[in-house]
This record gives C-alpha cells, sequence and structure tokens, in this order.
C-alpha cells in the first residue's frame, strides 16, 4: 500500500498565502491520482474542498486552490482567515484503492 | 440537501462483530460510489474501503488493514450502505464516516463511534 505524504504542520499569517503539498511514495503525483482535499476542524466531520486536482465545490471559498507542483498535489490558501485554521487532508486513489495523507495542522498566526 | 447519517456504533469486544450503517438521502445514492472512512482518536483520516454502483457491477476494495475482515454492501432499495466489520481488533476504535466522495461529490456523514475494548 502506498504511502501519502504530507507536511505534519504549517503556519501562516492572516492575510497570506500558504501551499500545502502531497506526495506519494509511488513516485510523481498525477491527475490520474484524482487528488482530493478535505478541511477537517476539531470535533467536526470532513468537509470536502477540492477533487480531481483543482475542481472547487459550490462551497469551496475562492481562496482556495488545488494544482499539480513539483511532482506533488498542492492546495493554495491565498489571503488566509483565521477560520481556516485548521486539519488538511489530501487524499489519492491508486488504480481503486484510495489512501490518506496523514494530514496538515494549519494554524493561522 | 444531502444527508448521511450513521449508526450502528458502540462498544464492542475484541474478537466479536459489529455493523454499520449508513442512510442516505437527497441525492441519486444508486447512482453513486460510496466510501467508509474511519478516524481513530487523535489521529487522521484512514480510508477503509468503497463499494462501486450497478453500473460497476458493486465491486468493493478494502484497505490492507480491514482486508478479510471487513465487508461493505449496499441496498439501493433502502438508500443504505452498510460495513460489517468481524474479527474486530482494539485498534478498530475511531469515528467511522460514510461519504460519497467521486468526483464532483463530496458528501461526509457525522459520524458513528465504534470502541473496542473489553
Amino acid at each position: 500500500q502506498a504511502v501519502v505524504t504530507q507536511e505534519p504542520s504549517l503556519t501562516v499569517s492572516p492575510g497570506g498565502t500558504v501551499t500545502l503539498t502531497c506526495g506519494s511514495s509511488t513516485g510523481a503525483v498525477t491527475s490520474g491520482h484524482f487528488p482530493y482535499w478535505f478541511q477537517q476542524k476539531p470535533g467536526q466531520a470532513p468537509r470536502t474542498l477540492i477533487f480531481d486536482t483543482g475542481n472547487k465545490h459550490s462551497w469551496t471559498p475562492a481562496r482556495f486552490s488545488g494544482s499539480l507542483l513539483g511532482g506533488k498535489a498542492a492546495l493554495t490558501l491565498s489571503g488566509a482567515q483565521p477560520d481556516d485554521e485548521a486539519d488538511y487532508y489530501c487524499l489519492l486513489s491508486y488504480s481503486g484503492p484510495r489512501v490518506f495523507g496523514g494530514g496538515t495542522k494549519l494554524t493561522v498566526l | 440537501e444531502v444527508h448521511l447519517v450513521e449508526s450502528g456504533g458502540g462498544l464492542v469486544q475484541p474478537g466479536r462483530s459489529l455493523r454499520l450503517s449508513c442512510a442516505a438521502s437527497g441525492f441519486t445514492f444508486s447512482d453513486h460510489f460510496m466510501d467508509w472512512v474511519r478516524q481513530a482518536p487523535g489521529k487522521g483520516l484512514e480510508w477503509v474501503g468503497r463499494t462501486g454502483n450497478k453500473a460497476y457491477s458493486y465491486i468493493t476494495q478494502y484497505a490492507t488493514s480491514v482486508k478479510g475482515r471487513f465487508t461493505i454492501s449496499r441496498d439501493d432499495s433502502k438508500n443504505s450502505l452498510y460495513l460489517q466489520m468481524n474479527s474486530l481488533k482494539t485498534e478498530d476504535t475511531a469515528v467511522y464516516y460514510c461519504a460519497c466522495i467521486r468526483g464532483n461529490t463530496g458528501y461526509w456523514g457525522q459520524g458513528t463511534l465504534v470502541t473496542v475494548s473489553s
């Protein structure tokens, strides 16, 4: 089973920009891994932000964007707000089976 | 409005079985693949498995950690998803979420807690 890696923690200033990444032990992440990004706040269920690399749901704030960057999937937050402080998880598909990354704890400070 | 409501969690002894259910509403359940995801206390998300829809012959796939012990099924006539968990271990203790996360769908339930302890 593949291992998906994320930064354990990141800090961003209010109004600032931060990029979270999602790598795969099997090699470069591609659109064929159908990368997803989720946000989870304490005591809440996860919320889907990004699907299939860079597509947003209707509820996804415009300040979030997804892409492929340097062989990894990336989630960029531009104009961070205090409400964005949360855990963020990526999910990759491997021709069927799926694997979550370990999550990134994002602090807005 | 989409709703996914899990039920069936609780305290169970190691080695015993438990069946979780997920009731879906607000979308065409039968069209969609469905996943189970779990989260151990204080830990990250772990993908448990998924079932396809009728067009994909209800294919099922599982994480290595649960393969051979857990079985996912669905009843499209009842808009329901199930997770049969056998030979439970203490490390299966987690909140279990059902989710519809494929393509442009991104729905999650609120989860049900399963505690495996003697």
